[in-house]
């Protein structure tokens, strides 16, 4: 089983719907989660933490998380073309004696006009 | 001045070339990290450092060969590599083990 997994897409929505990307994760001991962007050829950023089991909203962008359902998401309201991008999920594990902050291999979301 | 700052940009070198990757970061944080991208892959955790200690090695073959000489920088020395090993390497930096990483621009490696 992966660490962390996503549906590589890509996922396409019209300008102005909601986007709603999707993660899952294996450890069940997980406190700490990211949501990062990267545009093609670019390195990734952050656009989203959220540590509490609920919804944490910023913007147009809100993340949900189910500690029990080991699942977090992400929702982009009003979707715009410039939000076309890779979404990637990572998560703190404890492993091997250390936290290590693993990805998901990402969610490509394309926004059409 | 950006956060996290690695240089260079992009690099292609030879199978026998060494060469060095450097990262520097200005956000006073005392965990830095190397990650390899490949293509259609997720992410992948190489080392990192704490408090300039190297607490991960994750199986990197010994052709890489990370330094830290203090909170503020590190290196990845690279020599022998093989062509699968071209990629994109993104060194990161958090202030704490449990909190969010911040990336540099990446160097994009093509070996020939």
């Amino acid at each position: 089983q992966k660490e962390v997994e996503q549906n590589s897409g890509p996922l396409s929505v019209p300008e102005g719907a909601i986007a709603s990307l999707n993660c899952t994760y294996s450890d069940r001991g997980s406190q700490s989660f990211f949501w990062y962007r990267q545009y093609s050829g670019k390195s990734p950023e952050l656009i989203m933490f959220i540590y509490s089991n609920g919804d944490k909203e910023d913007g147009r962008f809100t993340a949900q998380l189910n500690k029990a359902s080991q699942y977090v998401s992400l929702l982009i309201r009003d979707s715009q073309p410039s939000d076309s991008a890779t979404y990637l999920c990572a998560v703190i594990m404890f492993s091997g004696g250390y936290n290590k902050l693993i990805f998901g291999a990402g969610t490509r979301l394309a926004v059409h006009p | 001045e950006t956060g996290v700052t690695q240089t260079p940009r992009h690099l292609v070198m030879g199978m026998t070339n060494k060469k060095s990757l450097k990262c520097e970061q200005h956000l006073g944080h005392n965990a830095m990290y190397w990650y390899k991208q490949s293509a259609k892959k997720p992410l992948e955790l190489m080392f990192v450092y704490s408090l300039e200690e190297r607490v991960e090695n994750n199986s990197v073959p010994s052709r890489f060969s990370p330094e830290c000489p203090n909170s503020s920088h590190l290196f990845l020395h690279l020599h022998t590599l093989q062509p699968e090993d071209s990629a994109l390497y993104l060194c990161a930096s958090s202030q704490a083990w449990n909190t969010e990483a911040f990336f540099g621009q990446g160097t994009r490696l093509t070996v020939v």
